[in-house]
């Protein structure tokens, strides 16, 4: 199947600060991508839908200024936790849509440990 | 919006025997019902897929079957084995015909499956 690299694994930033996650399709173009956040033992939550050369649309109650999105090209969408407080330790997972179909690949993840 | 349901929570067999995971969905445009298996510390990795066009389809050991018309999915895994154990997802989406939906998941809430030796 198709790959989509997610870039750190896992990090741990002070509160205060802000920690940028990276995802990439590493061997197909996506024009989408999406974000999901993913609670110990809790189904996947989706935050935003990350479009090429646009911006994110975010699902009620995720808030857009702490949670910065950049799709900067058709491999590459950021996620940007910014002033990062405990609250935010989580595992964030990304994913993109292959082809004109909407398969589903989905990233490895990461862990953001905030202390 | 989409609403998708999946039973058991957990689900405990041995080694050998076959499991079966069920999803139901409310949207009934939603016509692309992936399956994922997440393990530990892990991102979820596709394992079968089906469309609405189809109402079965099988792979090795995997099996999924869709009824469009009851608006329920089910994941079958044959002669299961140890390393099958992990937590299971059905998701539920439209394609591009459905606007602003396309490629937007719905899970459903997981299934752990536990293949004893």
């Amino acid at each position: 199947g198709a790959v989509v690299s997610q870039h750190p694994s896992w990090v741990i930033c002070k509160s205060g600060t802000s920690v940028k996650i990276e995802c990439r399709s590493l061997d197909f173009q996506a024009t989408t991508m999406f974000w999901y956040r993913q609670f110990p033992k809790q189904s996947l939550m989706l935050m935003a839908t990350s479009n090429e050369g646009s911006k994110a649309t975010y699902e009620q109650g995720v808030e857009k200024d702490k949670f910065l999105i950049n799709h900067a090209s058709l491999t590459l969408s950021t996620l940007t936790v910014t002033s990062a407080h405990p609250e935010d330790s989580s595992f964030y997972i990304c994913s993109a849509a292959l082809g004109t179909g909407n398969t589903i690949y989905f990233g490895e993840g990461s862990w953001l440990t905030v202390v | 919006g989409e609403n998708v349901e999946q039973h058991p929570s957990t689900l405990s067999v041995q080694e050998g025997d076959s499991a079966v995971i069920k999803c139901t969905y409310s949207d009934s445009a939603s016509n692309y019902f992936p399956w994922y298996k997440q393990e530990l510390g892990k991102g979820p990795q596709l394992i079968i897929d089906i469309r609405s066009n189809v109402g079965e389809k099988k792979d090795q050991r995997i099996a999924v079957t869709l009824n469009k018309t009851a608006k329920h999915f089910s994941l079958h895994i044959t002669e299961t084995q140890p390393e099958d154990s992990a937590v299971y997802f059905c998701a539920a989406s439209r394609d591009r015909a459905g606007g602003t939906s396309y490629g937007k998941l719905t899970f459903g809430q997981g299934t752990i499956l536990t293949v004893h030796p």
